[in-house]
């Protein structure tokens, strides 16, 4: 089955600690998107990518890190500098021509 | 610079009513433009799409039309379902946009009542 996965569902994040979120794809996408969801927000794009070893900063990328070391993979880590990490995090991978994104389960990080 | 308005919600309608929702665009180009829907814990998935002016997207008893007149792309069904009830996000695609990246409304939320 081709699509994209996220891992965990639930995360939780103790103060002053960095946490990873997963995503992958099996879709061959070259491009690679993490968005941020707030409750009864839109989404805001945090980082993307659009080819292996290159991604560029978003609309609030502060707080946030990723790497584009192979094309299905592209981790997000939330560092203890984002002081108000708890959101609705979603991953999408997408392909230019198609110009269409597809996005995964998504991950739930909570602070405790 | 590109945006999505979207009107907001929540929209509450009894099962079996006629649904509109609102989406009016601004872009510099001719963008592709797109409903995308996210049931409740879930990921936005694709509802369905126009890619040039006067095309009408269509999928579930949804549709839209590409009014480039109008910059508009409003959703509609004809009688909907409790299974309807979800988040609706309107969203663009410009093709002068070098970077890939989709717009997307701020959704919109959509109840129906048994």
């Amino acid at each position: 089955d081709g699509g994209i996965t996220q891992s965990p569902k639930y995360l939780f994040r103790k103060e002053g600690q960095n946490v990873t979120l997963s995503c992958e794809q099996n879709l061959n996408h070259d491009a690679m998107y993490w968005y941020r969801q707030d409750p009864g927000q839109g989404l805001r794009l945090i980082y993307y990518s659009q080819i292996v070893n290159d991604f560029q900063k978003g609309d609030i990328a502060e707080g946030y890190s990723v790497s584009r070391e192979k094309k299905e993979s592209f981790p997000l880590t939330v560092t203890s500098a984002q002081k108000n990490p708890t959101a609705f995090y979603l991953c999408a991978s997408g392909d230019r021509w198609e110009e269409t994104q597809y996005f995964g389960p998504g991950t739930r990080l909570l602070v405790l | 610079g590109n945006s999505v308005t979207q009107m907001e919600g929540p929209v509450t309608l009894s099962e079996e009513a006629f649904l509109t929702i609102n989406c009016t665009y601004t872009a510099t180009g001719y963008p592709s433009l797109f409903w995308y829907v996210q049931y409740p814990g879930e990921g936005l998935q694709l509802l369905l799409k126009a890619t040039k002016a006067d095309d009408k997207g269509s999928n579930k008893g949804f549709e839209a039309t590409y009014r480039k007149e109008t910059t508009s792309f409003h959703l509609e069904k004809g009688s909907v379902q409790v299974s309807d009830s979800a988040v609706y996000f309107c969203a663009l695609s410009d093709e002068m946009n070098r970077d890939d990246k989709i717009i997307f409304g701020k959704g919109t939320r959509l109840h129906i009542l048994p």
